[in-house]
């Protein structure tokens, strides 16, 4: 049973580019939410998905969207890249919109620079 | 003042030592509360999972919630130089925000 996967791996781009991350969750999950985990930090919020719409979202700005496909996948966009958006981006996955047992994936490191 | 506090460490103990790590929190909302372990440039991993307060044991691992105090605790026993990582405590509300919010972690060294 493959448990919650992300692409790419490592990122690299430069100040006022746009990345896209990507996650498949954790067989049987059908919600999905993005965390973003500054060096040394635990993991902040940013948004979840539930039946392809955003249901809630965390304090970061509009630069940060993000979809979610009828396979349940989910995709995070970021644009006009900062320096400060250097992160490890974490997506978790959960079984209904209420349940939180969330199982997180390897994440992607994003350097700006 | 953040929601959730977490000593950052690093605490070294030496292998078979107890470990005690803690969390406090200031929104009685929290209903829900978890411990993580995150190995390096990994994603965190689920260990212990707890509903309100009490206590619950897993193999090595116990994990106790004081809601009164707002203070949860994980305990291993006889720890591995395995257990060497960051341990993150969150906790979840019932009702309302639909996130786990986090602790800063604690990084753990088991020294063999």
């Amino acid at each position: 049973d493959a448990g919650v996967t992300q692409s790419p791996t490592h990122l690299i781009k430069t100040r006022g580019q746009q990345v896209t991350l990507r996650c498949s969750p954790k067989s049987g999950h059908d919600t999905v939410s993005w965390y973003q985990q500054a060096l040394g930090q635990g993991p902040q919020f940013i948004f979840q998905y539930y039946e392809e719409e955003e249901r809630q979202r965390g304090n970061f700005p509009d630069r940060f969207s993000g979809h979610q496909f009828p396979n349940y996948s989910s995709e995070l966009n970021v644009n006009a890249l900062l320096l400060g958006d250097s992160a490890l981006y974490l997506c978790a996955s959960s079984f209904g919109a209420d349940y939180n047992e969330q199982f997180f994936g390897p994440g992607t490191r994003l350097t700006v620079l | 003042q953040k929601e959730v506090e977490q000593d950052p460490g690093p605490l070294s103990v030496p292998e078979g030592a107890i470990v005690s790590l803690n969390c406090t929190y200031s929104n009685s909302a929290f209903q829900y509360f978890m411990w993580y372990r995150q190995y390096s440039r990994k994603g965190p991993e689920l260990l212990m999972y707890t509903y309100s307060s009490g206590n619950k044991e897993d193999g090595r691992f116990t994990a106790q919630v004081d809601k009164s105090s707002k203070y949860i605790s994980l305990f291993i026993r006889d720890s591995q130089p395995s257990d060497s990582a960051t341990y993150l405590c969150a906790m979840f509300m019932d009702t309302g925000r639909r996130a786990l919010t986090f602790g800063s972690g604690t990084r753990l060294q088991v020294q063999p």
